[in-house]
């Protein structure tokens, strides 16, 4: 079965530090993989997906994630993080035959100003 | 994006009682939607997946009498969490999904059963 491990489950930072969030996947095939924020009160939203082609993917506002397919890991970056980006980061995974997302546990960023 | 509404936020109910929360698609027409629910910190659980018009298909370990879905149209998905306990208290979640490959989210339902 898919499943999908986040391993930093509460992360703060200082505004203007480098940001980056693991995550980490189980499953033998061909997967799609996304990054997902929710931002206090809100609905989750879509960072960036990877599906093919390029393994550094660029995301909206800053972020961008790279799949490296043989560490099964498509980890999350920031070179410079913003008192807005404090909110809660979910990686999720879904295979190619079905539009099922499995999720991780979710990452919570802090960042100070 | 896309918008999906989700109603109510929050209820409360007593034990025993029904609980239908509303999951709409405003501004598209959504073929799938689906049914998570999240425990306090940790992951969105999918419970079912939504075909409009068709019955629901149901992840492993999720009673489907108990937790009732109907899509009997494209912007609506209902979940009916029927004859609730304190353990069915959580924070339930609905996403949609249209032609693309991409799911929008709703808001959310934070269910308390007292």
């Amino acid at each position: 079965a898919q499943s999908v491990s986040q391993h930093n489950h509460h992360v703060i930072l200082s505004e203007a530090a480098s940001l980056e969030l693991g995550c980490n996947y189980s499953y033998g095939g061909t997967v799609n993989l996304f990054w997902y924020v929710q931002y206090p009160g809100q609905h989750l939203q879509l960072l960036l997906k990877y599906f093919s082609g390029d393994p550094l993917v660029k995301g909206i506002k800053g972020f961008e994630a790279e799949f490296i397919k043989s560490k099964f890991s498509f980890n999350l970056r920031k070179p410079s993080v913003q008192w807005s980006d404090t909110a809660e980061y979910f990686c999720a995974v879904s295979s190619l035959n079905t539009d099922k997302l499995i999720f991780g546990t979710g990452t919570r960023l802090q960042v100070f100003p | 994006g896309a918008v999906v509404s989700q109603h109510p936020s929050w209820v409360i109910c007593k034990s025993g009682t029904s609980v239908k929360i509303e999951c709409r698609s405003l501004d598209f027409q959504a073929t799938t939607m689906f049914w998570y629910r999240q425990f306090p910190k940790q992951s969105l659980m999918l419970m079912a997946t939504s075909n409009e018009g068709s019955k629901a298909t149901y992840e492993q370990g999720v009673e489907k009498d108990k937790f009732l879905i109907n899509h009997a149209s494209l912007t609506l998905s209902t979940l009916t969490v029927t004859s609730a306990h304190p353990e069915d208290s959580s924070f339930y979640i609905c996403s949609a999904q249209g032609g693309s490959t991409e799911a929008f989210f709703g808001q959310g339902t934070r269910l308390t059963v007292v």
